[in-house]
């Protein structure tokens, strides 16, 4: 019974091509994150969304777009890959967008960008 | 911009004794104070939180303390055991702000 689920675990895949990961939650939370791991441990917030709108929207390329079909899912989509995007990519959720509730972090999905 | 700062970035101590990893933090909007375990190669999880108006909360052998004056938070983890072993982090909210992490190694 997976609260904060994401896929693909794992994804490799060349530079310049784009690819997508997907991030389900299954807790009713409104809010939801992506974050960035580098390879220092550094975790880096990248987006969120609250019910499906953007609320915060870091200093993050343009080649990163995240999408939310609805409240449960957040999806983040990356064109033109570079080395650099080499992460551990989480996503996570919190109750709402007050954003001082715990927040619930999904398995993390491992990108290597060659 | 804002941050968070967060001390040691590595940490050994004897299994049994006291760990202390402390944040200091530069937004006064600051409201809510969580702490975060993460294993190696797993997900980051809540361990104990603080809200703004609180000073420490306690649950069994950890501990947080809160000076919102001095803008910094403490972790304090007692009679540690390996598996305490992982990497910590410290968080600020109304902007959300991770510090860098602590990773805390516990002797045998």
């Amino acid at each position: 019974d997976t609260a904060v689920s994401q896929t693909p675990k794992y994804l490799v895949t060349q530079m310049g091509n784009d690819k997508s990961i997907k991030c389900e939650q299954n807790l009713g939370h409104d809010t939801m994150y992506w974050y960035k791991q580098d390879s220092k441990k550094f975790l880096k917030i990248m987006f969120s969304y609250n019910n499906k709108e953007l609320i915060i929207n870091e200093t993050v390329p343009n080649r990163f777009s995240p999408k939310s079909p609805d409240k449960a899912h957040l999806n983040l989509h990356i064109n033109s890959l570079e080395l650099g995007d080499s992460a551990v990519y989480f996503c996570a959720s919190s109750q709402d967008h007050t954003k001082s509730y715990e927040q619930y972090f999904g398995p993390g999905t491992r990108l290597t960008v060659t | 911009g804002e941050n968070v700062e967060q001390h040691p970035s590595t940490l050994s101590v004897q299994e049994g004794d006291s760990a202390v990893i402390k944040c200091t933090y530069s937004d006064s909007a600051s409201n809510y104070f969580p702490w975060y375990k993460q294993e190696l190669g797993k997900r980051p999880q809540l361990i104990i939180d603080i809200r703004s108006n609180v000073g420490e909360k306690k649950d069994q052998r950890i501990a947080v303390t809160l000076n919102k004056t001095a803008k910094h938070f403490s972790l304090h983890i007692t009679e540690t055991q390996p598996e305490d072993s992982a990497v910590y982090f410290c968080a600020a909210h109304d902007k959300i702000i991770f510090g860098k992490g602590t990773r805390l190694h516990i002797l045998p």
